[in-house]
């Protein structure tokens, strides 16, 4: 079975630049989340979704931050503009039950210089 | 007080002997916690889930659980230097449907 996928992997852009991430969560995995963590911290949760629809996005910054999944599938996230700030990386993680058991993608390391 | 609390570490702790990983959490309807190790550069994933009070056994890995006193704790026997690695501890908030993380525990397996 293929796991979560994302892309890409790393990304270096300048500040005030867009960018956007991509996730492929496991087929038949409803429930999808984009996490973002910093270093030497653990997961913080940006976005839940349940099928296409987000149901938690309390905690992401929705002045710069965009998510969206169409068709309950894949899933972009998308920064603009970015900021020295929103250096981390980005895991994508979905789960069949949406009850804390996460399996993550390898995740997309974000550099804003 | 943080949702969910960890020791950061570093813990050190010779090969072959017992580590102890503790976690606290403040959600007292909580009832779902996880166990997750991530490798330096790697991402999180899964190890342990427990659900009821008590103890959980999974090969060299035990997952403690005391709901009255809002704690968790995971035990490693035989540990190995494979084991080196962050450990986060995971709450299910009910309340929320929302899992929180705590920052997660560097265990060091010296030979």
């Amino acid at each position: 079975e293929a796991g979560v996928v994302q892309s890409p992997r790393y990304k270096i852009i300048e500040k005030k630049q867009p960018v956007a991430f991509w996730c492929n969560p496991i087929s038949g995995h409803n429930t999808l989340y984009w996490y973002l963590q910093n270093l030497g911290q653990g997961p913080e949760l940006l976005i839940r979704y349940e099928n296409e629809e987000a149901v938690d996005d309390s905690q992401l910054p929705k002045d710069r931050f965009s998510a969206e999944r169409l068709k309950g599938v894949d899933s972009t996230l998308k920064i603009q503009p970015a900021e020295l700030g929103d250096s981390a990386v980005y895991l994508c993680a979905s789960s069949p039950r949406g009850d804390g058991e996460l399996f993550f993608g390898e995740g997309s390391r974000l550099t804003v210089l | 007080q943080k949702e969910v609390e960890q020791n950061s570490g570093p813990l050190s702790v010779p090969e072959g002997a017992i580590a102890s990983l503790n976690c606290t959490y403040s959600d007292r309807v909580s009832q779902s916690f996880f166990w997750y190790r991530q490798y330096s550069g790697k991402s999180p994933e899964l190890i342990m889930s427990i659900y009821s009070n008590g103890d959980k056994e999974d090969g060299r890995f035990t997952a403690q659980l005391n709901k009255a006193s809002q704690y968790v704790s995971l035990l490693i026997r035989d540990s190995q230097p494979s084991d080196s690695a962050t450990y986060l501890c995971a709450v299910l908030y009910s309340s929320a449907s929302k899992i929180i993380f705590g920052s997660g525990t560097r265990l060091s397996i010296r030979p």
